[in-house]
């Protein structure tokens, strides 16, 4: 079967660093998306990983270990518009996890 | 332009009525979707067109008619719908239909009464 697992909540400081978990399982992978989601709002693609290892884009990064069904998304000098919901996410086609929903504190 | 645009932002319709959502791209993406995302859930699968074919449906319920003119509009027809459809409705577009990033764009708010 398939199933995505992440935190439901967390806080952070503004200015700290936070890392948010996922685990899966599934038979056909393609590759670990996230994406990020502001309440209200559609969600916009943050990274993809197909390989193993750490892909770093400015403040975010996401890493990726396939043999233990492993991504974490790390989002480093918070700020206050990082508040909002991540999603981990597995192909084919897009299975979306429940989303961590992100608050950033003063 | 890296824009998926949707029409209308909202709707309301009654469960004997007939709308239709509107989506649209020019981003030359040939895969087209339709998400379904109710409040505090992640974006559920229910439509995949692949250059202008139908290639996935998530078992979505007949009163969901998707349709895709062309490669650049992806519609949802919408009838005899109940009041659990009211959701946000997504749209999103790819390349192709394989793995890579989606593009979405900002949904349609449905309330069902």
């Amino acid at each position: 079967g398939q199933n995505i697992d992440q935190p439901t909540e967390m806080t952070a400081t503004e200015g700290a660093i936070v890392q948010i978990n996922c685990t899966y399982q599934t038979s056909g992978f393609n590759g670990l998306f996230w994406y990020q989601q502001h309440a209200g709002e559609a969600p916009t693609f943050l990274s993809y990983n197909v390989l193993d290892g750490l892909e770093e884009k400015g403040r975010f990064s996401s890493f990726l270990s396939r043999s233990k069904g492993y991504s974490y998304l790390l989002l480093k000098e918070l700020q206050m518009k990082d508040s909002a919901s991540y999603l981990c996410a597995f192909h084919t086609p897009l299975v979306f996890g429940k989303g961590t929903r992100l608050s950033v504190i003063a | 332009d890296t824009e998926v645009t949707q029409t209308p932002k909202h709707l309301v319709m009654g469960m004997t009525n007939k709308k239709s959502l509107k989506c649209e791209q020019h981003m030359g993406h040939r895969a087209m979707y339709w998400y379904k995302q109710k409040a505090k859930k992640p974006p559920e699968l229910m439509f995949v067109y692949s250059y202008e074919k139908l290639s996935i449906n998530e078992s979505v319920p007949s009163r969901f008619s998707p349709e895709c003119p062309n490669s650049s509009l992806l519609n949802l027809h919408l009838h005899a719908l109940q009041p659990e459809d009211s959701a946000l409705y997504l749209c999103a577009s790819s390349q192709v239909s394989g793995p890579g990033e989606q593009y979405f764009g900002p949904g349609t708010r449905l309330t069902v009464t």
